[in-house]
């Protein structure tokens, strides 16, 4: 079946220093990636989506110059936390549509810490 | 703008008791509905896909129903096990996007 391969599954970081986040579809093209963050016993929520070619739609309230997504090529996408600080740890998880049959996959999940 | 509930928030069963997850959503414009679980730390399991036009999936011990024009799907777990310990997520597709319910937080004791 579908799987979008995520990398690191943890991170811990020193404040101000960036972090990157990679997803990567292993057998299907990846046309469109959502990113997702989760905060401890809450559902996720979505941060923005990123389409193949194109420029990332964010969500209200998501800073596009913090979080930078690329999508520069149909099978991978990345999520790049600048400059970060300790209240940006967090649990960040990526997912792809995989066809009308199969709804999304999900990658495995990055544990961001920021000291 | 739809809203997706999960009931209860968090459920504690003994095992070989069937598991009865809820799940309700606003706006009946959905493409599909998905269940998922989530262990500790990690990503989503797919566990069920119920298409818009379809009524159940089934899945082993796992059922899923969708009842669209009331916004409602139900997860049954049969016989559940002490591995059936997570949190289990409902999500509906709609206009691109994926909305989630908060959760339901799974304990199935020995």
């Amino acid at each position: 079946g579908a799987v979008v391969s995520q990398h690191p599954s943890w991170v811990i970081c020193k404040s101000g220093t960036s972090v990157k986040i990679e997803c990567r579809s292993l057998d299907f093209q990846a046309t469109t990636m959502f990113w997702y963050r989760q905060f401890p016993k809450q559902s996720l929520m979505l941060m923005a989506t990123s389409n193949e070619g194109s420029k990332a739609t964010y969500e209200q309230g998501v800073e596009k110059d913090k979080f930078l997504i690329n999508h520069a090529s149909l099978t991978l996408s990345t999520l790049t936390v600048t400059s970060a600080h300790p209240e940006d740890s967090s649990f960040y998880i990526c997912s792809a549509p995989t066809g009308k049959d199969y709804g999304y996959t999900f990658g495995s999940g990055t544990r961001l810490t920021v000291v | 703008k739809q809203e997706v509930t999960q009931i209860p928030a968090a459920l504690s069963v003994p095992e070989g008791e069937n598991l009865v997850l809820n799940c309700s959503f606003t706006d009946s414009a959905i493409y599909n509905l998905q269940w998922f679980r989530q262990d500790p730390g990690k990503g989503l399991t797919s566990l069920l896909l119920i298409q818009s036009s379809q009524r159940e999936q089934t899945s082993g011990r796992l059922n899923a129903s969708l009842d669209k024009s009331s916004g409602r799907s139900t997860l049954y777990i049969a016989a559940s096990q002490p591995g059936d310990s997570a949190t289990y997520l409902c999500a509906v597709s709609g206009w691109g996007k994926l909305q989630f319910g908060a959760g339901t937080q799974v304990v199935v004791t020995p």
